[in-house]
């Protein structure tokens, strides 16, 4: 089966740094993506992976390592507009570039 | 670039009666859209896979007679949920790709049905 696993809930405490796990067994791998979701709203893109190594955009970084099926999203210097869920989702060998994504991880960040 | 706009933002039905959304891509034209439902704290679902001028590809255990799917042209796709009952309530979300592997998704679309 597929398989997209992340903790259900994490908090933080503004200003610090924050690393959300992503793991993965799936049938195929062509990318992982991070989105971020606040309540209401439609998830917007953060990164995109598909090579191993860490890609750093700003204050957030994702990483991957294929071989481990194993992706984080790290957050530095936490504003409390942070506050959101993390979807992490991968393109499996579905076909027309299919995203599974996982239940998401709600981030509270406090000040 | 790359804005997905859906129309419209919420509605309110009644059982029974059948209702539309429309999803565009503004700025690029979308090979492939997509949509999703999603129950409160919960993730996304998808529920169909749609190319233009083909019919849509529904994933296990959505209904392909009740989520009517017809994708007329590169930048439009419109979901009908048909006969909406009250179980049918949930946000509904489409998301568009020119091919390239990223989605962009619309902001949603709140259904209540009474």
């Amino acid at each position: 089966g597929q398989n997209i696993d992340q903790p259900t809930e994490m908090t933080a405490t503004e200003g610090a740094i924050v690393q959300i796990n992503c793991t993965y067994q799936t049938s195929g791998f062509n990318g992982l993506f991070w989105y971020q979701q606040h309540a209401g709203e439609a998830p917007t893109f953060l990164s995109y992976n598909v090579l191993d190594g860490l890609e750093e955009k700003g204050r957030f970084s994702s990483f991957l390592s294929r071989s481990k099926g194993y992706s984080y999203l790290l957050l530095k210097e936490l504003q409390m507009k942070d506050s959101a869920s993390y979807l992490c989702a991968v393109i499996g060998s579905g076909g027309y570039n299919k995203l599974i994504f996982g239940a998401g991880t709600r981030l509270a960040v406090h000040p | 670039g790359a804005v997905v706009s859906q129309h419209p933002s919420r509605v309110i039905c009644k059982s029974g009666t059948s209702v539309k959304i429309e999803c565009r891509s503004l700025d690029f034209q979308a090979t492939t859209m997509f949509w999703y439902r999603q129950f409160p704290k919960k993730s996304l679902m998808l529920m169909a896979t749609s190319n233009e001028g083909s019919k849509a590809t529904y994933e296990q255990g959505v209904e392909k007679d009740k989520f009517l799917i017809n994708h007329a042209s590169l930048t439009l796709s419109t979901l009908t949920v048909t006969s909406a009952h009250p179980e049918d309530s949930s946000f509904y979300i489409c998301s568009a790709t020119t091919g390239i592997e990223t989605q962009y998704f619309g902001p949603g679309t709140r259904l209540l049905v009474l």
